[in-house]
């Protein structure tokens, strides 16, 4: 069935990067976009932005511009989001979904936990 | 401040019907661009209740309803259950941004 598969949690440092992966299974994947979302604890979804997968074209949210990167590889069907600069206000659970805006996010990942800490 | 405003939570009685309000602006919701909503279950990832306004996907209770007029969109449950008792999300997209936008969120408590 349709499934998407993410990276697992994750520790970082304030200032360092991360790379989160979403491998895509069950469909073809280059025939959806993908989006992010993160998720503060106790907090609302935040859109971060999203990738058409046979495209490569990228909206991200304004917010996120300049520390976020989106890409996919088709071979492997595995998107990935890589953000820059973190802070201690990152961490989040960061969620991949396939959809766009026009129909929503019908399928999503189990969520991948970041943790920037000092 | 989310550009979409939901109450912050909402409560009802088994059996009984609830709405949660999602008021956009002129730039979303009133520029003719879709409304959807997703439950989201404690510690896990949301799940599409509604899209395109008022589609449900297969699988979804017909108990869950969809709506949206002007600037505004709703989401109704009715026959309110236990397994109802989650967070609520609406979504769109905004052109003055340039991006897609989540409401705060609705707490769903069902007494």
């Amino acid at each position: 069935q349709v499934h998407l598969e993410q990276s697992g949690a994750e520790v970082k440092k304030p200032g360092a990067s991360v790379k989160v992966s979403c491998k895509a299974s069950g469909y073809t994947f280059t025939s959806y976009d993908i989006t992010w979302v993160r998720q503060a604890l106790g907090q609302g979804l935040e859109w971060m932005g999203w990738i058409s997968a046979s495209k490569g074209n990228t909206n991200y949210a304004q917010k996120l511009q300049g520390r976020v990167t989106l890409t996919t590889d088709t071979s492997t069907s595995t998107a990935y989001m890589e953000l820059r600069s973190l802070r201690s206000d990152d961490t989040a659970v960061y969620y991949c979904a396939r959809g766009g805006y026009m129909y929503g996010y019908e399928i999503w990942g189990q969520g991948t936990l970041v943790t920037v800490s000092s | 401040q989310p550009v979409l405003t939901q109450p912050p939570s909402v409560s009802g009685a088994p059996g009984q019907r609830v709405t949660i309000s999602c008021t956009g602006s002129s730039s979303n919701i009133g520029a003719g661009y879709d409304v959807h909503w997703y439950q989201q279950l404690p510690g896990t990832a949301p799940k599409r209740l509604i899209y395109g306004n008022t589609n449900r996907p297969s699988g979804v209770p017909d108990r869950f309803s969809g709506s949206k007029s002007g600037t505004s969109a709703s989401l109704a449950i009715t026959g309110l259950q236990a397994e109802d008792e989650a967070d609520y999300y609406c979504q769109s997209y905004d052109n003055s941004l340039s991006g897609v936008m989540f409401g705060g969120g609705t707490k769903l408590t069902v007494l």
